[in-house]
C-alpha cells in the first residue's frame, strides 16, 4: 500500500523559515518523480515543485522560484521541502504526492497534507 | 504558468449530467494528451478520477468521462449522484520544466 506521510508544518512569521518532510513507502521511491502540491484556504490547487528520482533534477513554479527548495534522499525514501523567506501567500495545505505513470499523467497518491500558516 | 480556467460551479439534480470545462492553451491543454482530472470532499485530499484525458483509474465509477477538444477539456459526470457533490480540479501537463497546470476548481452541487 502506497503512503505519504508529510510533517513539518505549522506557524511561522513573515521572513522565517520551515521545511516539511514525506515519508514514503509502498513504492520504488528513488525510481519515480516527487512533487509538492498546495492549496491555499478557500483556492484551488497550485503546482509548487518536482523532482527527479535520482535528484538530479529540480523544478519550480515561478511563484516561488529562489525562495523553496526540494530535495530527497533516497536512502530513506523522504522527501523534502526548505521554505525560506516565506510570505503570507505561502499559506496553504502542503500537499506531498505521486504518479505511477508518465510525468505529467496524473497524481495517483497524496498525502494527507500538513499546514503552512505564515502570519505575524 | 498561468492557470487553466473553469467555471466557479455547476449545478444538476440527481440522475442528470453535468459537463465542466477546462480551458488552457496550445502549450498545454492542447498540446499534450496528459489531461487529468481530481475530485475533492471538503477536508480532504483530492482523488484522482481521469487521466490522460480520458482514462479512469481502478475503481473510479464510469459516470466520469473526459476528453479533449482543442484547447479544451471537459469532465463529465453522467446520472449525478448525491455523492458527487465536491469540488472538481483539472490538470494539464505543460512541459518538463511545469508538469503540472492546475485549473481555478469548479464547485459541483447536487440539488
Amino acid at each position: 500500500e502506497v503512503q505519504l506521510l508529510e510533517s513539518g508544518g505549522g506557524l511561522v512569521q513573515p521572513g522565517g523559515s520551515l521545511r516539511l518532510s514525506c515519508a514514503a513507502s509502498g513504492f520504488t521511491f528513488s525510481s519515480y518523480l516527487m512533487t509538492w502540491v498546495r492549496q491555499a484556504p478557500g483556492k484551488g490547487l497550485e503546482w509548487v515543485s518536482s523532482i527527479s528520482g535520482s535528484g538530479g533534477s529540480t523544478y519550480y513554479a515561478d511563484s516561488v522560484k529562489g525562495r523553496l527548495i526540494i530535495s530527497r534522499d533516497n536512502l530513506k525514501d523522504t522527501l523534502h521541502l526548505q521554505m525560506n523567506s516565506l510570505r503570507a501567500d505561502d499559506t496553504a495545505i502542503y500537499y506531498c504526492t505521486w504518479g505511477g505513470g508518465a510525468t505529467g499523467s496524473g497524481i495517483d497518491y497524496w498525502g494527507q497534507g500538513t499546514l503552512v500558516t505564515v502570519s505575524s | 504558468q498561468s492557470a487553466l480556467t473553469q467555471p466557479p460551479s455547476v449545478s444538476g439534480s440527481p440522475g442528470q449530467s453535468v459537463t465542466i470545462p477546462c480551458t488552457g492553451t496550445s502549450s498545454d491543454v492542447g498540446g499534450y494528451n496528459y489531461v487529468s482530472w481530481y475530485q475533492q470532499h471538503p477536508g480532504t485530499a483530492p482523488k484522482l478520477i481521469i487521466y490522460d484525458v480520458s482514462k479512469r483509474p481502478s475503481g473510479v465509477p464510469d459516470r466520469f468521462s473526459g476528453s479533449k477538444s482543442g484547447n479544451t477539456a471537459s469532465l463529465t459526470i453522467s446520472g449525478l449522484q448525491a455523492e458527487d457533490e465536491a469540488d472538481y480540479h483539472c490538470c494539464s501537463y505543460a512541459g518538463s520544466y511545469n508538469p503540472f497546470v492546475f485549473a481555478t476548481g469548479t464547485k459541483v452541487t447536487v440539488l
